[in-house]
């Protein structure tokens, strides 16, 4: 059982829109920054945004993020083949005193 | 780049202390923050813990009874001692840097590569 809960698969057609939620509550979400994270088959994860919304040099700006209250989503526009992986929100967990993840989202590109 | 290599045992049988140490090459060793992240194969990320240079740690509450992360400086390493392994302790461990300390924050940032750590009778 996660801290954070995303939802375990979401899917999309090449050029669509696909959102991915990441709940979590006021010890973590609600008083911290979020981070995605995105995990290729076989490689390690790599940061995709960080701080809600920034994304890091060589991130297509296909990719953004945002955060409301003790939610965050991450958007992909525009989906391409290459988008299929395994998504990760996490965040800092003042309760816990400990960085906790969600339980990853497999994104399908039908 | 920073580069982050790792080795200890990759099988261990039941009850075993599973050890590993990452070195870290070109990653400015104290201006960050260093943590060790499991994933069980086919599942999801688990934060195992983090260290900064002084040896100021942070561990999962579920993991702290069998764990210990310590730092070596002068070897730019730092290392991970997981007590009385189980069968549940299978997994791939990422060594990776996390936020620089200026941030105040423990965001892993920059992933090594991971290793597969096995644990059977």
């Amino acid at each position: 059982q996660s801290v954070l809960t995303q939802p375990p698969s979401a899917s999309g057609t090449p050029g669509q829109r696909v959102t991915i939620s990441c709940s979590g509550s006021s010890s973590n979400i609600g008083v911290n920054t979020v981070n995605w994270y995105q995990q290729i088959p076989g490689a390690a994860p790599k940061v995709l945004i960080y701080d809600n919304y920034q994304r890091p040099s060589g991130v297509p700006d296909r990719f953004s993020g945002s955060k409301s209250g003790t939610s965050a989503s991450l958007a992909i526009s525009g989906l391409q083949s290459e988008d299929e992986a395994d998504y990760y929100c996490g965040a800092w967990d003042d309760s816990l005193s400990a960085w906790v993840f969600g339980g990853g989202t497999k994104l399908t590109v039908l | 780049q920073v580069q982050l290599q790792q080795w200890g045992a990759g099988l261990l049988k039941p009850s075993e202390t599973l050890s590993r140490t990452c070195t870290v090459y070109n990653g400015s060793f104290s201006d960050y923050y260093w943590s060790w992240i499991r994933q069980p194969p086919g599942k999801g990320l688990e934060w195992i813990g983090d260290i900064n240079h002084r040896g100021y740690t942070n561990y999962n509450p579920s993991l702290w009874s069998r764990l210990t992360i310590s730092v070596d400086t002068s070897k730019n390493q730092f290392s991970l001692r997981l007590s009385s392994v189980t069968a549940a302790d299978t997994a791939l461990y990422y060594c990776v840097r996390g936020s620089p300390l200026q941030r105040l924050a423990h965001d892993p940032t920059d992933w090594g590569q991971g290793t597969l750590v096995t644990v059977s009778s």
